[in-house]
């Protein structure tokens, strides 16, 4: 069965810290794999896919299909990276799978 | 484009009342999804659609219906309101093997 596991609800680090949001994944195909971020009161938008290997807002993420893992990376996070973030893993008839989320919040 | 919008922003019923959510999107897309998004529980799917007159049932349908009688139109139903249904309510839109794009979300309490 498709799962997408967060397993950190809150997360805080200080500004210009490195931070990581952990997601791994159980899928027995080939899977397509995404990041939402939901600012306060606003709708989810997309972050990232995995298979644009794009950087947005300087965050970053690398499939590895050996540990089944899609972590969320960025050198050094900003205040206005403080936001809830989603794993989301798209099955057959692109079915959408979300994490239970990650709050992050960045201290000033 | 508007891209994807919900009607209302902002409901309170009473247990037992009823009531539909409209999702209209814009975009042309055949997929379109309702979610409910509880405090440490993410967003869990209710039911979704791959196109115009279909429906299925995600991971938690009990209590909802749906209907998708247009393309750009996901009508989501509660029948009998119940304090459990409290929650926030997004739907999504999405072509075929793309991402999805999210509502504004509707913030329903059921008293």
């Amino acid at each position: 069965a498709q799962r997408v596991t967060q397993p950190e609800k809150l997360l805080s680090v200080f500004k210009g810290a490195p931070v990581e949001l952990k997601c791994n994944y159980s899928y027995s195909g080939s899977p397509e794999l995404f990041w939402y971020v939901q600012y306060s009161r606003q709708r989810l938008q997309l972050l990232l896919r995995h298979i644009s290997r794009e950087s947005i807002k300087g965050f970053t993420a690398d499939l590895n299909k050996g540990e089944t893992s899609f972590h969320l990376k960025k050198p050094f996070a900003q205040e206005e990276d403080s936001a809830m973030y989603y794993c989301a893993l798209s099955g057959p008839g692109n079915q959408f799978y979300f994490g239970t989320g990650t709050s992050l919040t960045v201290i000033p | 484009n508007a891209g994807v919008t919900q009607t209302p922003k902002f409901r309170v019923l009473k247990t037992g009342q009823s009531m539909t959510l409209l999702c209209a999107q814009d975009m042309n897309h055949e997929y379109m999804y309702w979610y409910r998004q509880d405090p440490g529980m993410g967003l869990r799917l209710i039911h979704y659609s791959v196109g115009e007159g279909t429906t299925a049932k995600g991971e938690v349908p009990d209590g909802y219906n749906v209907s998708r009688l247009k393309k750009q139109n996901f009508l989501l139903g509660l029948e009998s309101a119940a304090p459990s249904q409290t929650s926030v309510y997004f739907c999504a839109s999405a072509a075929i093997s793309d991402t999805q794009y999210f509502g504004p979300g509707t913030r329903l309490t059921v008293l």
